[in-house]
């Protein structure tokens, strides 16, 4: 069974510091991951997915991810926070088969300081 | 690319009217799309999958004959909440998936208030 778990509900961070958003999975053979952003009262943006190609991926906004096998997990990063990544972020992994439902993480709710 | 529209964007209703929520891609054909409800300050829960020019396939306990689906084409995807009643108000997001990939591309949001 797959599953997936966002370690931090809450992530605080000043504008201008990195950003860390941890996400961990369980998949019982190599999955897609995603990552999407959620603004308030939106739906959600694509950020970056990983289809077992490059372990390193860039997404839109200067968000990257690693996937790293043997720890099970594809952290969000970002080297300098903006007011405007205040948002829900969700990570996601794809099951493989039939119509490639999607398991949500529990999201972490970024909030950024001036 | 890959737009996805929901129509309305917000809705208030009285209690026992059905509704209707449109979904749309824009600029790709969609063989399948989702249906997902999101309570406020949670993660969205999948309602069903909408498959063009078949029957949905509803999550577990997900009633068919309260949320009906209907897919008739590669672009339209539509969610009736019948007789609708407050519990049932809600933030409904849908998603589309590009034929033959797997990333999905989300709709901004249906908001409905049912009074």
């Amino acid at each position: 069974a797959q599953s997936v778990t966002q370690l931090d509900s809450h992530v605080s961070v000043s504008e201008g510091t990195p950003v860390l958003l941890r996400c961990n999975y369980s998949s019982s053979y190599s999955p897609s991951l995603f990552w999407y952003v959620q603004h308030p009262n939106k739906g959600l943006q694509l950020l970056l997915k990983y289809t077992s190609a490059a372990t390193l991926v860039k997404g839109i906004n200067g968000f990257e991810a690693e996937f790293k096998k043997s720890e099970t997990s594809f952290h969000l990063t970002k080297p300098s926070a903006h007011m405007s990544d205040a948002a829900e972020y969700f990570c996601v992994v794809s099951r493989a088969s039939g119509t490639y439902k999607y398991i949500f993480g529990t999201g972490t709710r970024l909030k950024v300081l001036a | 690319g890959a737009v996805v529209s929901q129509h309305p964007s917000w809705v208030i209703c009285k209690s026992g009217t059905s509704v209707k929520i449109e979904c749309r891609s824009l600029d790709f054909q969609a063989t399948t799309m989702f249906w997902y409800r999101q309570f406020p300050k949670q993660s969205l829960m999948l309602m069903a999958t909408s498959n063009e020019g078949s029957k949905a396939t509803y999550e577990q306990g997900v009633e068919k004959d309260k949320f009906l689906i209907n897919h008739a084409s590669l672009t339209l995807s539509t969610l009736t909440v019948t007789s609708a009643h407050p519990e049932d108000s809600s933030f409904y997001i849908c998603s589309a998936s590009p034929s033959g990939q797997e990333t999905q591309y989300f709709g901004p949001g249906t908001r409905l208030l049912v009074l």
